[in-house]
């Protein structure tokens, strides 16, 4: 079993939809919890990230994280076209290098 | 443009052959990664630099995987002997890190595609 499990997907929505994302991990150790949004064939890109439990909001973005339950979320509100990528959650402990551990990303397409 | 860049972009070979990729980071971030990513996952972990210095690597880092920082600015990953399951993305971070530091953002190359025929 993989410490992070993400749905692939993909997902299609309707331009304006509220998008949400999840992540579960296993690892009680994760406190810092990273959204990546990656474009094809581009590299990742940092949208929020949160330590430990808690929301956090930007704009049309929100990230939750509850480690309680080893749950993460990212809701997009008012998608857009441009919105279509792939989403990633990304972990880590504190300290340890700071390597980061991925979900296998959760593609996206937000149709007009 | 001031972000991580890598080199080559794309890179096919035959099996068998030897290859290596150059990352070149943000000016003077001292931590450097190298990640993998193949078709529908997402990337992961294969080793770190502080400065010169590699810190740790991960068990995915075969024995025909070398990966260097000479003087603490870009690196390059070598890998030896290539197998088609060496074909994948191969992703290059970089982040400026100091003590008693939380949060510090690992920013993004666009990657070198590798195929191995």
């Amino acid at each position: 079993q993989k410490e992070v499990e993400q749905d692939p997907g993909p997902l299609s929505v309707p331009e304006g939809a509220i998008v949400s994302l999840n992540c579960t991990y296993s690892n009680s150790a994760f406190q810092y919890f990273m959204w990546y949004r990656q474009y094809s064939r581009k590299g990742p890109e940092l949208l929020m990230y949160t330590y430990s439990s808690g929301n956090k909001e930007d704009g049309r973005f929100t990230a939750q994280v509850d480690k309680s339950s080893k749950y993460i979320s990212l809701f997009i509100r008012d998608s857009q076209p441009s919105d279509s990528a792939t989403y990633l959650c990304a972990m880590r402990v504190t300290g340890g290098g700071n390597k980061l551990t991925f979900g296998t990303g959760t593609q996206l397409k937000v149709e007009l | 443009d001031t972000g991580v860049s890598q080199d080559p972009r794309h890179k096919i070979t035959k099996r068998g052959q030897n290859v290596t990729f150059r990352c070149d980071p943000i000016s003077e971030h001292n931590r450097l990664y190298w990640y993998r990513q193949t078709l529908g996952q997402g990337p992961e972990f294969l080793t770190y630099f502080q400065n010169e210095a590699q810190l740790e690597k991960s068990r995915l880092l075969s024995d025909r995987f070398s990966a260097e920082r000479p003087k603490g600015s870009f690196s390059t990953l070598e890998i030896q002997r290539t197998e088609q399951g060496d074909s994948a993305m191969y992703l290059c971070a970089s982040s400026l890190s100091f003590a008693g530091q939380g949060y510090n953002e690992q920013f993004f190359g666009p990657g070198t595609r590798l195929t191995v025929l």
